[in-house]
C-alpha cells in the first residue's frame, strides 16, 4: 500500500479553471509538502505545512493556495490555471520527530497537470 | 538564483564501472545533504544522505562525499547496476528544514 497517494495522476484542463490536486498520507508526519517538477528546473518548493495550523509559502507560491484539512490531508489549488503550470506535481511527507532524519521527505507518485 | 546545482544533465556508465553524480551548492548554510532516486512515473526516493560534520558516508554500493570549502558533494555507485538507471537528485538543507533541490542528473547505465 502507497504511504503517500495523490488524485488525479493524471488531468488536462482548460485556461482559467479552477483545479484542486489532493495528497493523503498513512505515513502519520507531521509536515507535508508541495512541488512541482519543470524539465531542467528540478523539483521547486509551492508551500510547505508544518503542522495542522501551519502554512508557509514556498519558493514558487503564485497562483496556487493550500488547505491542510487533516494531519493527513493537504490539497493544492490553482484558483485559474494557466498553461505554465503546467508540469509534474508531487506531494511529500516529513517527521519531526523519530528515530529517521527530520530532513527526509517522503514523496508521492506525481500528478501530471496539463493547462491547455 | 540556482543555489544547488547539478552541471550534467546526463551521465552514460558501463554496467560494472563507478558512476560518479557531482553537485555544488551556493548557500554557506545549508548543513545537511540528500541524494534522491527517481524513476520515470514515479515520485523521489531518498537514497543516501551525509550531515555537514562528515565528509564521507557509505551505504552499501553508495558514497556520498562533501567537500565543504569548495561547497562541493558527489555520488559514487559502485559496481553501476542497469537498475541504477534513473534521474538523481541533489538536495540540501539547513536550519529552516526546507530542502532545496538541484536539477538533476540522468544516470543511464549500459550494458
Amino acid at each position: 500500500d502507497a504511504d503517500v497517494t495523490q488524485t488525479p495522476r493524471n488531468r488536462i484542463t482548460k485556461t482559467g479553471k479552477r483545479i484542486m490536486l489532493e495528497c493523503s498520507q498513512t505515513k502519520g508526519h507531521d509536515r507535508m509538502y508541495w512541488y512541482r517538477q519543470d524539465p531542467g528546473l528540478g523539483l521547486r518548493l509551492i508551500y510547505y505545512s508544518f503542522d495542522v495550523k501551519d502554512i508557509n509559502k514556498g519558493e514558487i507560491s503564485d497562483g496556487y493556495s493550500v488547505s491542510r484539512q487533516a494531519q493527513a490531508k493537504f490539497s493544492l489549488s490553482l484558483e485559474s490555471a494557466i498553461p505554465n503550470q503546467t508540469a509534474l506535481y508531487f506531494c511529500a511527507t516529513s517527521s519531526s520527530r523519530g528515530s529517521g532524519s527530520v530532513y527526509e521527505q517522503f514523496f508521492g507518485p506525481g500528478t501530471r497537470l496539463t493547462v491547455l | 538564483d540556482q543555489q544547488v546545482k547539478q552541471n550534467s544533465p546526463s551521465l552514460s556508465v558501463q554496467e560494472g564501472r563507478i558512476s560518479i553524480l557531482n553537485c555544488d551548492y551556493t548557500n554557506s548554510m545549508f548543513d545537511y545533504f540528500l541524494w534522491y532516486k527517481k524513476y520515470p512515473a514515479e515520485g523521489p526516493t531518498f537514497l543516501i544522505s551525509i550531515s555537514s560534520i562528515k565528509d564521507k558516508n557509505e551505504d552499501g554500493r553508495f558514497t556520498v562525499f562533501l567537500n565543504k570549502s569548495a561547497k562541493h558533494l558527489s555520488l559514487h555507485i559502485v559496481p553501476s547496476q542497469p537498475g541504477d538507471s534513473a534521474v538523481y537528485f541533489c538536495a540540501a538543507t539547513g536550519t529552516a528544514s526546507k530542502l532545496t533541490f538541484g536539477t538533476g542528473t540522468r544516470l543511464q547505465v549500459t550494458l
